[in-house]
């Protein structure tokens, strides 16, 4: 089945490890990002990455590190986890960036830092 | 930066109607989104909007004025399913998709 998948589901982390959030998609998408979602603030950018080998810092993309080896694969990592970093964590792909250009989102990983 | 409004919380009966306002400022304005996100659920697509006027799409539509820096998304003939998180989402430049809050609606017996 074509989409988007997210690794792990969920997660508990103890402050100051490191982790690497996995994220594949399957529809040849140029596009990826990814974003956190807080109670009350709504999704936030974190990086996206238009094209393999490319990407760039979103809104709030402190403590954060992407990297983009292929078109598949776009890892997330926290070199040193914080419990400010305790969120829910969506990856998406769209074909392209532009204008009408609608994002897919992945089912999302609960990430809880202690 | 962007600023997007919508309201938090939204109650309405099956069978009726619920319109989802939201407010935006924003430069470089390439077009607005609407999702859906079921609790504990990924959002998934409902509509896009870059030109001004109404896009009607089986039993939900959404509307864009520009120049009023509006939107709203109307739900007709709820259903129990209907209940969700509606995110209204604003698009500048290429790639920069800006978020509201978005609105819980709940739908009633």
């Amino acid at each position: 089945i074509a989409g988007i998948t997210q690794a792990p589901t969920s997660q508990i982390l103890a402050a100051g490890r490191r982790m690497t959030l996995r994220c594949t998609q399957d529809m040849r998408h140029n596009a990826m990002y990814w974003y956190r979602q807080d109670l009350g603030l709504g999704l936030r950018l974190i990086h996206y990455s238009n094209t393999a080998g490319t990407t760039g810092k979103g809104e709030v993309p402190d403590g954060y590190s992407v990297s983009r080896a292929n078109t598949d694969d776009f890892p997330l990592t926290l070199a040193s986890a914080v419990p400010s970093q305790t969120s829910v964590y969506f990856c998406a792909s769209s074909a392209r960036t532009g204008g009408s250009d609608t994002q897919y989102f992945g089912p999302g990983t609960r990430l809880t830092v202690l | 930066g962007q600023n997007i409004d919508q309201p938090t919380e939204m109650t309405a009966t099956e069978g009726a109607i619920v319109q989802i306002n939201c407010t935006y400022q924003t430069s470089g304005f390439n077009g607005l989104f609407w999702y859906q996100q079921h609790a504990g659920e990924a959002p998934t697509f409902l509509s896009y909007n870059v030109l001004d006027g109404l896009e009607e799409k089986g039993r939900f539509s959404s509307f864009l004025s520009r120049s009023k820096g509006y939107s709203y998304l109307l739900l007709k003939e709820l259903q129990m399913k209907d209940s969700a998180s509606y995110l209204c989402a604003v698009k500048s430049g290429d790639y920069k998709l800006s978020f509201g809050a978005g609105t819980t609606v709940t739908v009633r017996a």
